[in-house]
């Protein structure tokens, strides 16, 4: 089955610089990839996603690319704020499979 | 818009017991979808609700079972709580495939 892995685990980065986080994922069949934040006690909240016919998806200071090819795609924040700390999660879904197989989480930290 | 809202937000249970959670969709969704989040892990799939039927199932064991109602809100019952039970229950609700969360109920099995 599907499997996604996600990196780094934890990410300080100082107030306005800019954070990546990676995700790769096994079966060349996934189609769609939504990132979440989530915040402390909270449920996840969707950022942005991207589909495969789509190789880079802007909104603001948040940007997602993905490559097929290499079955890997990215989180990027730029000009970071302290409201950005949270737990970031990466996910996969594929047409034939209505579940979504997440990664293990980003730990995101801004530091003043 | 609501969103999605479930209930209760926290739950204390003992081994052996049953419990049944609940969650009522974004307002047009039909869809409904059941997770585990355990503490620091990744939220696992536990099944889908679509037409009032199970769609899809992950792999979790037969004392998780489910039920949606025609307003499409959801239930999810866990029979025979073990202490590994213990984790935060999510609900997704979505019309395609973008799932929107609700903020879960914490579920603590002593």
């Amino acid at each position: 089955g599907e499997n996604v892995e996600q990196h780094p685990s934890t990410l300080s980065v100082q107030e306005g610089d800019s954070a990546v986080i990676k995700c790769t994922y096994s079966d060349s069949a996934s189609n769609y990839f939504p990132w979440y934040k989530q915040e402390l006690g909270k449920g996840p909240q969707l950022i942005i996603d991207i589909r495969s016919n789509v190789g880079e998806k802007k909104d603001q200071r948040i940007a997602v690319t993905l490559n097929k090819t290499a079955k890997h795609f990215s989180l990027h924040i730029t000009e970071t704020q302290p409201e950005d700390s949270a737990v970031y999660f990466c996910a996969a879904s594929m047409d034939s499979n209505y579940q979504l197989i997440w990664g293990a989480g980003t730990k995101l930290i801004i530091k003043p | 818009d609501a969103g999605v809202t479930q209930s209760p937000t926290h739950l204390i249970k003992t081994r052996g017991q049953q419990v049944t959670l609940r969650c009522s969709p974004k307002s047009g969704h039909d869809t409904v979808s059941w997770y585990q989040q355990a503490l620091g892990q990744g939220p696992q799939f536990i099944f889908q609700y679509y037409e009032e039927e199970e769609r899809q199932r992950g792999n979790f064991p037969d004392r998780f079972s489910g039920h949606q109602f025609p307003n499409y809100s959801s239930e999810l019952n866990v029979n025979a709580l073990l202490l590994g039970d213990s984790a935060l229950y999510l609900c997704a609700s979505s019309l395609g495939r973008t799932q929107y969360f609700g903020p879960g109920t914490r579920l603590l099995v002593l």
